[in-house]
């Protein structure tokens, strides 16, 4: 069974903090995402990974980075960390053969103040 | 890259069939249609695939055109457990960098009883 973990459930920061979340996924796939949700917006794409230390950004990738230096492991960064930051995170892994069937962590709500 | 358009919401009874469509004219040659279930506070669970014609799984059956400009994801006799949110997201299975996957809006379906 798939098991998609993120570092916390809920986070609260402040403005201009540096915030690191992280995911780390027990399949050993190749391909890791991280998206946001917001309501009214459904979920976009932030930046995703098909390799170690292979990126790629998604459609909101402004305020964000990542780092993929080992293959179960995909930390989202926050570098200054603003108001408008504050959303649920959530972070995904699947093989690329099958990139369309995604396996989702318990998502991290961070509020920033 | 193709967009996806679905009904915001939807009501429905238990013992109901209930019957989402997604729009997607824009779909490309090599694209699939996924569908994941959301239920609040966890993160997105994949549903079923599929490239044409009708698939069905022991959750749901989901059923595109010949023209592929449309599918819909056809859940039987539903109960209050169903209620959550429904995506519709269209993309290549891809590998490496050859493309990404989006998320339609989500169609929030509530099952009264």
């Amino acid at each position: 069974d798939v098991k998609v973990t993120q570092s916390s459930r809920y986070l609260v920061k402040r403005t201009g903090e540096k915030v690191f979340l992280e995911c780390v996924q027990d399949m050993d796939h190749e391909n890791m995402f991280w998206y946001r949700q917001d309501p009214g917006l459904g979920l976009r794409l932030i930046y995703f990974s098909y390799d170690v230390k292979m990126k790629e950004k998604g459609d909101i990738p402004e305020g964000y980075s990542v780092s993929r230096e080992k293959k179960e492991r995909f930390s989202l960064i926050l570098e200054s960390a603003s108001t408008n930051q504050t959303s649920m995170y959530l972070c995904a892994s699947s093989q690329p053969a099958e990139a369309a069937t995604q396996y989702f962590g318990p998502g991290t709500r961070l509020t920033v103040l | 890259l193709a967009k996806t358009t679905q009904p915001i919401s939807m009501d429905s009874y238990e013992g109901q069939e209930v019957n989402i469509t997604c729009s997607h004219n824009n779909i490309a040659t090599n694209d699939y249609i996924t569908w994941y279930q959301q239920f609040p506070s966890q993160g997105p669970r994949f549903i079923i695939q599929g490239y044409k014609t009708k698939v069905t799984n022991e959750v749901a059956s989901l059923f595109i055109p010949a023209d592929r400009k449309s599918s819909t994801l056809s859940l039987p006799r539903v109960s209050l457990s169903d209620t959550a949110v429904y995506y519709c997201l269209v993309g290549l299975p891809f590998s490496s960098n050859t493309g990404k996957l989006i998320f339609g809006q989500g169609t929030t379906l509530q099952v009264k009883p």
